[in-house]
C-alpha cells in the first residue's frame, strides 16, 4: 500500500536550534515529492517540489532534500515565525494522485 | 489575486441538516479539489474537477456527499443529511494544468455537526 510517514509528530526547538524533519514514503512510481506549510486556521501553503533523488531546494532557512526512500526538511537557525505544521506529499505516477503525510508540528520557542 | 475563497469559515449545524460549502478558485486555474482534514485521518481528497468536469470522486465518503462545479469560478460541496462524524475542516484548492501538485488552498470551512 502506498504510504507517506512523517516524523516526528511534533518537534519543539529553541530559536536558533537547527534540526530536520523526515518524510519517508513507499509509493509505486513516484512522480514527485512536495512540502507544504500549514499555519493554524489556514490551508496548506506550497513550499517545494522535488523530482529526483539527490535534488535539493532552498528557501530562506529551509532546505529540502530527496533520496529514493525519504525526504528531509532541514531548518537552520529557526525563528518563532517558522512555527507551523509541515506536510509532505508524494505524487503517484499511475494516477497522478497526491498522497499526504500526517505532518510534523514544529514549535520554535523564543 | 485574492486567492481561493471559501465560505462560510465556520458552520455549526445539527445532525440531519443539509450543509453547503462554497468555493471560488483562483481565476485561470483549471483544477479544483475538495479535501477534508481531521486529526485522525489527516488530509483526504474527496473529489476533484478539471475544467468544471468531475474527474475522480472516489474519495467521497458516501452518497450523502455531493459536489458540483457549474462554472469555472464556483464550486459547492453539499452534505445531506449531515452526521456528527462529518465534523472536520473542509478545504478547497485549485491549481493549473502542468502544475497540478502545486495546490493553492483556501482557508477552509470548519464544520461542526452536533
Amino acid at each position: 500500500e502506498d504510504q507517506v510517514t512523517q516524523s516526528p509528530e511534533a518537534l519543539r526547538l529553541q530559536e536558533g536550534e537547527s534540526s530536520s524533519l523526515n518524510c519517508s514514503y513507499t509509493v509505486s512510481g513516484l512522480r514527485g515529492l512536495f512540502w507544504y506549510r500549514q499555519d493554524p486556521g489556514k490551508g496548506p501553503e506550497f513550499l517545494f517540489t522535488l523530482y529526483s533523488a539527490g535534488e535539493e531546494k532552498e528557501k530562506e532557512r529551509l532546505k529540502a532534500t530527496l533520496t529514493k526512500k525519504e525526504s528531509f526538511l532541514h531548518i537552520t537557525a529557526p525563528k518563532p515565525e517558522d512555527s507551523a505544521t509541515y506536510l509532505c506529499a508524494v505524487l503517484r505516477r499511475r494516477d497522478y494522485q497526491l498522497i499526504w503525510g500526517a505532518g510534523t508540528k514544529l514549535i520554535i520557542k523564543p | 489575486d485574492a486567492g481561493v475563497i471559501q465560505s462560510p469559515r465556520h458552520e455549526v449545524t445539527e445532525m440531519g441538516q443539509e450543509v453547503t460549502l462554497r468555493c471560488k478558485p483562483i481565476s485561470g486555474h483549471d483544477y479544483l479539489f475538495w479535501y477534508r482534514q481531521t486529526m485522525m485521518r489527516g488530509l483526504e481528497l474527496l473529489i476533484y474537477f478539471n475544467n468544471n468536469v468531475p474527474i475522480d470522486d472516489s474519495g467521497m465518503p458516501e452518497d450523502r456527499f455531493s459536489a458540483k462545479m457549474p462554472n469555472a469560478s464556483f464550486s459547492t460541496l453539499k452534505i445531506q443529511p449531515s452526521e456528527p462524524r462529518d465534523s472536520a475542516v473542509y478545504f478547497c484548492a485549485s491549481s493549473l494544468t502542468g502544475a497540478v501538485e502545486k495546490l493553492f488552498f483556501g482557508s477552509g470551512t470548519q464544520l461542526s455537526v452536533l
